[in-house]
């Protein structure tokens, strides 16, 4: 069955470093992969996208990459702020729509 | 910019009572979903409406029903509640089935079955 596997643990981060989280998948070729960021109490809210044809995404302090030989995609946060903890996200996409989210990593940056 | 709204945003009900939880989206979207999320299970999908009039199961949608009674609202019901449907729910819309587009998440209904 489709699998996605995110860090089970809690990632502890020093304020002003850059924060890596790993989305692997199995199973599956997903078509796009989206991140989003879940604060305590809210919804997800939609970071990034990137499409199996690119290798890197930016978008101001993130990063995002998808290795569909790995089947993995990897999400940076650079010069990491205590603001920017929260849960974060992989959500694999198919070209038939079926998005499958992970479990979520959570993201603790320490000041 | 209202967005996705869910209501009521917390509620406790006995083992065996029926509720309805409200969604209602201003953004014109066609597609809208409802998901649950359990500790260390993530978000599961129950129901999806690809469009006004349709609607189609997800991976958990057992003891669940839906209306999407227009474009803008879709509603979900537990016509018997049961302790393992003790969850927060949410409720997402997207513009479309297919697409780029990412979905938008209303900020939960916390739902405790006793």
């Amino acid at each position: 069955s489709q699998k996605i596997e995110q860090n089970s643990e809690a990632l502890n981060i020093q304020e002003g470093k850059t924060a890596t989280l790993t989305c692997n998948y199995t199973n599956y070729s997903p078509a796009y992969l989206q991140w989003y960021r879940q604060d305590p109490g809210r919804g997800p809210v939609f970071l990034l996208l990137i499409r199996e044809n690119e290798k890197e995404k930016r978008k101001e302090r993130l990063k995002v990459t998808f290795d569909t030989t790995l089947k993995q995609s990897l999400f940076h946060i650079t010069a990491s702020q205590p603001a920017d903890s929260a849960t974060y996200l992989c959500a694999p996409l198919n070209r038939d729509d079926k998005i499958i989210f992970g479990k979520g990593t959570r993201l603790h940056i320490l000041p | 910019n209202a967005g996705v709204t869910q209501t009521p945003k917390f509620q406790v009900l006995k083992t065996g009572q029926s509720m309805t939880l409200q969604c209602a989206q201003d953004m014109n979207h066609n597609s809208m979903y409802w998901y649950r999320q359990d500790p260390g299970m993530g978000l599961r999908l129950i129901y999806y409406s690809a469009s006004e009039g349709t609607t189609d199961k997800g991976e958990v949608p057992n003891g669940y029903n839906v209306s999407r009674l227009n474009k803008r609202e879709f509603s979900l019901r537990l016509e018997s509640a049961a302790p393992s449907q003790t969850s927060v729910y949410f409720c997402a819309s997207r513009v479309d089935r297919v697409g780029l587009q990412p979905q938008h998440f209303g900020d939960g209904t916390r739902l405790s079955i006793l």
